[in-house]
Parts: C-alpha cells; structure tokens; sequence
C-alpha cells in the first residue's frame, strides 16, 4: 500500500513535547519527508530523509523512521510551531509520491 | 529563489487550462521540477514530477493521461497542461523544486511558490 496515515490532530502546551506519527507500508522501504505548512502560506520542508533537519529549521525540531511508522517530535513546542504537518514518501518503485493527510499542531 | 506560478482561472468543466512557474535565483538545471496541489480546506496531493533534463517524468493516477508537465530550460520555466478539467481539480497548484544531484547537501521538496488557484465550475 502506498498511503501515508496521520493523525488529524496533536495538541500540547508551549514547551510541551508534540510526536506526529506517520504510518504507512511504504516507509519500511523508502525515505520520509516532513513538511511544514502555516496559515495562508506555502508549505516549508522541515525533515529529509528520515532524520535530517534542514538548516534552517530549529533544533528542536527531530525526526525518526522505524519498520513502518515515522515521528517527528517538536522538544518543548512554541507558538510559532502552530501548523499542519505533512508526511511524504514516494511508492515502491519510486515514480509516484505520496502525501499523509495532514496533522493539525496546536500550541496553547 | 523564486518559483512563482501564473495562470490560474476559472475554467468551464470539461475545459482545458495551461498553468506556468517562472524560475529565478538558482541553477535550474540542478533541480526536479513538480506540481502539488491543494483543494481548498484540504491536504496536499502530489501530482506530477519531471526530472531535470525531461528524461523522466511520472503523475499520479488521479491526473494521468489528462495533465501534461513540461519544462523549458533554456526559459528557466515549467508548465502544466490540463485538459478534460472536472470540479474535483479545484485547487491552488504549487510548482516545488527538488534537487536532483545525488551528492544534494538537501533532498526533498526545499522550496515551493506560492501556488496559483485552479477553480472549475459552470
């Protein structure tokens, strides 16, 4: 199967730890992406290929990659964190990709 | 670096439309091209992708054999062609980069335009 399954929503505290999980076959094979879509505006990739943070992206920021579930946690979450949260990952051979459906983060 | 999308309508459905990204501030010949886009209200939906050169190209079954993606590198642009347009392909289209160098410091989608809104309806 080449779907990507996300919560629909995490809620935490500011400074609060939030784990967004993606689950999917797929991810026992191929890389995850994360990206980070604000209000209004286009999205912004956060994590490459399992666990590697752009650089532009605070350290806070850190994701994992296991069989077929992949995190990303935000360590002590801020408001500015507010936002929805997509997977990605492309099919088994590679030629199609995919997205989650999305996790609504919310910091208050 | 700028990716910025044009052409965006109100198209009939059953109609056919021509959206643009112009290209600037980096090497384009260094990167993927793509199509992702987003009904309103809704998540993201990977559409089509075109390698650097146009060797490879791939959609996603929702759009095949309807959308086209192109490119002109001489231009610095890409194009995606639609055709046979129904309600379901309202959405704001974003055209996105992807490096395509194996030795990339960054992989994945690293910079995305604003997006261009696609409406069909009658």
């Amino acid at each position: 199967s080449s779907q990507l399954t996300q919560p629909p929503s995490v809620s935490v505290s500011p400074g609060q730890t939030a784990r967004i999980t993606c689950s999917g076959d797929i991810l026992a094979r191929k890389f995850v992406f994360w990206y980070q879509q604000k209000s209004g505006q286009a999205p912004v990739l956060v994590i490459f290929e399992d666990h590697k943070r752009h650089p532009a992206v605070p350290d806070r920021f850190s994701g994992s990659s296991s069989g077929t579930l992949a995190t990303l946690t935000i360590t002590g979450a801020q408001v500015e964190d507010e936002a929805d949260y997509y997977c990605f990952s492309t099919d088994i051979r590679g030629d199609q990709g995919v997205f989650g459906g999305g996790t609504k983060v919310t910091v208050l | 670096v700028s990716l910025v999308e044009s052409g965006g309508a109100l198209v009939q459905p059953g109609g056919s439309l021509t959206i643009s990204c112009a290209a600037s501030g980096f090497t384009f010949i260094d990167y993927n091209l793509l199509w992702v886009r987003q009904a309103p209200g809704k998540g993201l939906e990977w559409i089509a992708h075109i390698t650097s050169t146009s060797r490879s190209i791939s959609y996603a079954d929702s759009v095949k054999g309807r959308f086209t993606i192109s490119r002109d590198n001489a231009h610095n642009s890409a194009f995606l062609k639609m055709d046979n347009l129904t309600a379901a392909d309202t959405a704001t289209y974003f055209c996105v980069r992807e490096p395509s160098g194996l030795a990339a410091p960054v992989t994945g989608f690293d910079f995305w335009g604003q997006g261009t809104l696609v409406s069909i309806s009658s």
